[in-house]
């Protein structure tokens, strides 16, 4: 299956500061990446869909100011937390779709998440 | 709307004894149909996924799962439990007009005893 990777996999920083997380895909271009969020013993909830060169679409109730999503290429997007406080404190996920070629089908490949702890 | 309900939060099996961990969907149009796994602190692998071929669906890891329209359920099944198989499923569909998003259950935890 297809690699994804992201970095850093772990990071603690103090509140106030702004972290910034890459996703790759390391073996095929993206046409779509998505970054969700996950707390301890809860589902994935989707917060933001990354299309290459265009603006982000943010779920409902995420602050497009505060998650700021950056798609250069299609091969890499990255996910900034602006501003971290703790309540940010959370499991980053990424995923990346190839796009439509294989309709909803297309399997999305994950990366391996990112455990952000602000302190 | 749109959704997936996995109708068991846990489920606790013995070793070598079958698992089934259920899924339920709920919409008028055809989904494409994903199950996937989550080990703790990492990313999720994908198990199988249904996209209306064979409605009998084989995976990894001795893994299978039946997409059936009439009960709109698409239930992940294996014969006999490894403890390694202990971990997080979540249910997910996908559907052509929603540029790729995917709607995830609320996930079923897995516990496997010696």
């Amino acid at each position: 299956g297809a690699v994804v990777s992201q970095h850093p996999s772990r990071v603690i920083c103090k509140s106030g500061t702004s972290v910034k997380i890459e996703c790759r895909s390391l073996d095929f271009q993206a046409t779509t990446m998505f970054w969700y969020r996950q707390f301890p013993k809860q589902s994935l909830m989707l917060m933001a869909t990354s299309n290459e060169g265009s603006k982000a679409t943010y779920e409902q109730g995420v602050e497009k100011d505060k998650f700021l999503i950056n798609h250069a290429s299609l091969t890499l997007s990255t996910l900034t937390v602006t501003s971290a406080h703790p309540e940010d404190s959370s499991f980053y996920i990424c995923s990346a779709w190839k796009g439509s070629s294989g309709g909803a089908g297309e399997t999305q490949y994950f990366g391996p998440g990112t455990r952000l702890l602000v302190l | 709307a749109q959704s997936v309900t996995q109708l068991d939060s846990h489920v606790s099996v013995s070793e070598g004894t079958p698992v089934l961990l259920r899924c339920n969907y709920s919409s008028s149009y055809s989904p494409s149909l994903f199950w996937y796994v989550q080990h703790p602190n990492k990313g999720l692998q994908l198990l199988l996924k249904y996209t209306s071929a064979a409605t009998l669906v084989k995976g990894i890891n001795g893994f299978e799962a039946e997409f059936k329209k009439s009960e709109t359920s698409f239930h992940l099944t294996k014969p006999s439990a490894h403890m390694s198989d202990a971990a997080e499923y979540f249910c997910v569909v996908s559907y052509d007009n929603q540029g790729g998003k995917l709607i995830f259950g609320q996930g079923t935890e897995l516990s496997v005893k010696p």
